[in-house]
């Protein structure tokens, strides 16, 4: 059974701070993304990931896939308080698509 | 809309009722996902969707879990009987076909039961 742990758990920290996100598994992955979820709403793709190594940026998150294709990071500088959400990471594709439980992060302004 | 969307957006019940939950998809995709988020926990998988094809129904918790999807559009996800464990967010989402389309979420429905 592919499995997606995502850490930390959950994670408070001051406007303007640096943080980082994992997600790990054991399982190879063909492409892994990255979603965000605000309270009542749906999750939104930030970023898909296809290539072992790859980095992608959007403007302040800075994303990227293992060499192995079994892990990724989501890096945030000077965090705002409009990035608290909840983080999570799913992997593959389709109705094969695998999520992690997610990484709630609260920036307090 | 442009978005996928779902109804209602909140829903409290007594326990061993019957509800209801609806999703419209974005116009176009012709793939559609159920899933069930509890709070601490990942996306649940529960039913699948795609063109014509008679869906991927491994997801589903229990024989009081049921949806269909009529005219290949909108979608509703029934629970019969409900229980207390049933109470969780369950979202929609849609794609175009193909197992590596991204898939759009709607907002969700949020269910309590008493």
């Amino acid at each position: 059974t592919q499995l997606l742990e995502q850490s930390p758990q959950f994670l408070s920290i001051q406007e303007g701070e640096n943080l980082t996100v994992y997600c790990n598994s054991s399982s190879v992955f063909s492409s892994l993304q990255w979603y965000r979820q605000e309270p009542g709403e749906g999750p939104v793709l930030l970023v898909t990931v296809v290539t072992g190594g790859e980095v992608k940026k959007l403007k302040r998150l800075t994303f990227q896939f293992g060499d192995a294709r079994k892990d990724s990071s989501l890096h945030i500088t000077a965090a705002q308080p409009g990035d608290t959400g909840l983080y999570l990471c799913a992997g593959g594709g389709g109705f094969k698509t695998i999520f992690g439980a997610g990484t709630r992060l609260f920036v307090k302004a | 809309g442009a978005g996928v969307s779902q109804s209602p957006s909140n829903k409290v019940t007594e326990k061993g009722k019957d509800v209801e939950l609806r999703c419209d998809p974005i116009s176009g995709h012709t793939a559609l996902y159920w899933y069930r988020q509890s709070l601490g926990q990942g996306l649940e998988f529960l039913i699948y969707f795609q063109g014509n094809s008679a869906p991927d129904k491994s997801g589903l918790p229990s024989d009081r879990f049921s949806a269909e999807r009529t005219g290949g559009s909108v979608s509703t996800l029934t629970i019969q009987r409900t229980q207390q464990e049933d109470s969780a967010v369950y979202l929609c989402a849609s794609s175009l076909a193909g197992a590596q389309e991204t898939q759009y979420f709607g907002p969700g429905t949020r269910l309590l039961v008493l």
